[in-house]
């Protein structure tokens, strides 16, 4: 049974690019949340994901966005990237109905020059 | 504004010895969740308490939840070198839009 998974496991950016994360969470899971991690820093809650739909977004501008695919897969967009963006990003999934047991893949760590 | 502070933030301690780290906030949580996270990897779930004044064993591990379900503590007994890492809390009010803490980093010499 594999767990979440999350690609890449790296990557390199300038500056005003876009980038495109992506994430297939464990067997069973409908629920995805996605986290930024600072370094240093706890991870922060970016949005969750269920049903195709964005239920619940944290503190983040609209330059961060997702999508969540039937086979419950998803993706997080950020658009003009700033050097701040540079973090490792979390991708966590959980069963609605159960969602206080996430479990967190390895993450994309994103380096912004 | 960080909702839920850890202290200490870094912590060095021998093979054997106990510790506590604190996860402290002025806001009550529905419940409180307490990872560790190691180097390349995602947070792994330890325990989550969600009744105040709740206390969880998990081995050489005890996991309080305060009273007033604002803070809790996480003691290790007879820490191993393999308990190292950042461990992280994270609370939620209901909405499960868990908001972590700041981390504790501990390193266990052997």
């Amino acid at each position: 049974d594999a767990g979440v998974t999350q690609s890449p496991t790296h990557l390199i950016k300038t500056r005003g690019q876009q980038v495109t994360l992506r994430c297939s969470p464990k067997s069973g899971h409908d629920t995805v949340s996605w986290y930024q991690q600072a370094l240093g820093q706890g991870p922060q809650f970016i949005f969750q994901y269920y049903e195709e739909e964005e239920r619940q977004r944290g503190n983040f501008p609209d330059r961060f966005s997702g999508h969540q695919f039937p086979n419950y897969s998803s993706e997080l967009n950020v658009n003009a990237l700033l050097l701040g963006d540079s973090a490792l990003y979390l991708c966590a999934s959980s069963r609605s109905g159960n969602q206080e047991t996430q479990y967190f893949g390895p993450g994309t760590r994103l380096l912004v020059l | 504004t960080q909702l839920l502070e850890q202290s200490p933030q870094f912590l060095s301690i021998q093979e054997g010895e106990n510790l506590t780290v604190y996860c402290n906030s002025s806001s009550v949580f529905s419940s409180l969740q307490w990872y560790r996270q190691e180097p390349g990897e995602g947070p792994v779930l330890l325990v989550t308490v969600v009744t105040g004044g709740e206390v969880k064993k998990l081995k050489r591990l005890t996991f309080q939840f305060g009273d007033a379900r604002k803070d809790s503590s996480l003691h290790i007994t007879a820490a191993q070198p393999g308990d190292t890492g950042l461990y992280l809390c994270a609370g939620d009010r209901g909405t499960y839009k868990y908001i972590f803490g700041t981390g504790t980093r501990l390193k266990v010499l052997a």
